[in-house]
């Protein structure tokens, strides 16, 4: 079936550092990508939707600039989290949906600690 | 906004059935999946069903539609150890705009 690889699983690293996050489609090319966050024992919260080769679509309340999106390819769409501060701590999951427009199929998430 | 609502936990013994509970409010809804999460790991897809479906089954996985009342269920029959985990119920109009419950955690006892 489906695979959605996410990189890097889990990252710690200090205040003020930005980190990227992968996320690639293994077997299909994924047409959309979805950007999550999750707090704990809580549901997710979609981020942003991006489409390949344009600008990604953000939801309310979520920072453009804080959260830089690239989906530069049918495989593989980014996350930057800039300037990451301890309240950007979480777990973050992409999703990706292919041109057959199926249900989305989620990477295994990376957890973000901010120190 | 629309919300979709489920259970926070359920509990049950190991070989019994379980039965996972959501209600949705937007009738426009044409996708109604269920998901399951285990720990520090992302969301796996169990299984879903179009709006226009009453039941569909998948070897231990049973779901049922009630639009009318705009409930879903998901029924785990023979339920072992390894299901426990969180599920979430969503619903989306065109795979594109998915909402998501607060996911119920299963406990299943030995």
């Amino acid at each position: 079936g489906a695979v959605v690889s996410q990189h890097p699983s889990w990252v710690i690293c200090k205040s003020g550092t930005s980190v990227k996050i992968e996320c690639r489609s293994l077997d299909f090319q994924a047409t959309t990508m979805f950007w999550y966050r999750q707090f704990p024992k809580q549901s997710l919260m979609l981020m942003a939707t991006s489409n390949e080769g344009s600008k990604a679509t953000y939801e309310q309340g979520v920072e453009k600039d804080k959260f830089l999106i690239n989906h530069a390819s049918l495989t593989l769409s980014t996350l930057t989290v800039t300037s990451a501060h301890p309240e950007d701590s979480s777990f973050y999951i992409c999703s990706a949906m292919g041109q057959d427009l199926q249900p989305q199929h989620f990477g295994d998430g990376t957890r973000l600690s901010i120190l | 906004g629309e919300d979709v609502e489920q259970s926070l936990f359920l509990s049950v013994r190991e070989g019994d059935s379980s039965v996972i509970n959501c209600t949705y409010t937007d009738s426009s809804s044409t996708y109604l999946y269920w998901y399951k999460q285990e720990p520090g790991a992302g969301l796996q897809l169990l299984t879903y069903i179009f709006s226009n479906m009453d039941m569909k089954q998948d070897q231990r996985l049973t779901v049922l539609l009630n639009k009318k009342d705009k409930h879903l269920s998901l029924r785990i029959a023979d339920t072992q150890t390894g299901d426990s985990a969180i599920y979430f119920c969503a619903e989306s109009y065109n795979n594109n705009d998915m909402r998501f419950g607060a996911g119920t955690r299963l406990t299943v006892k030995p």
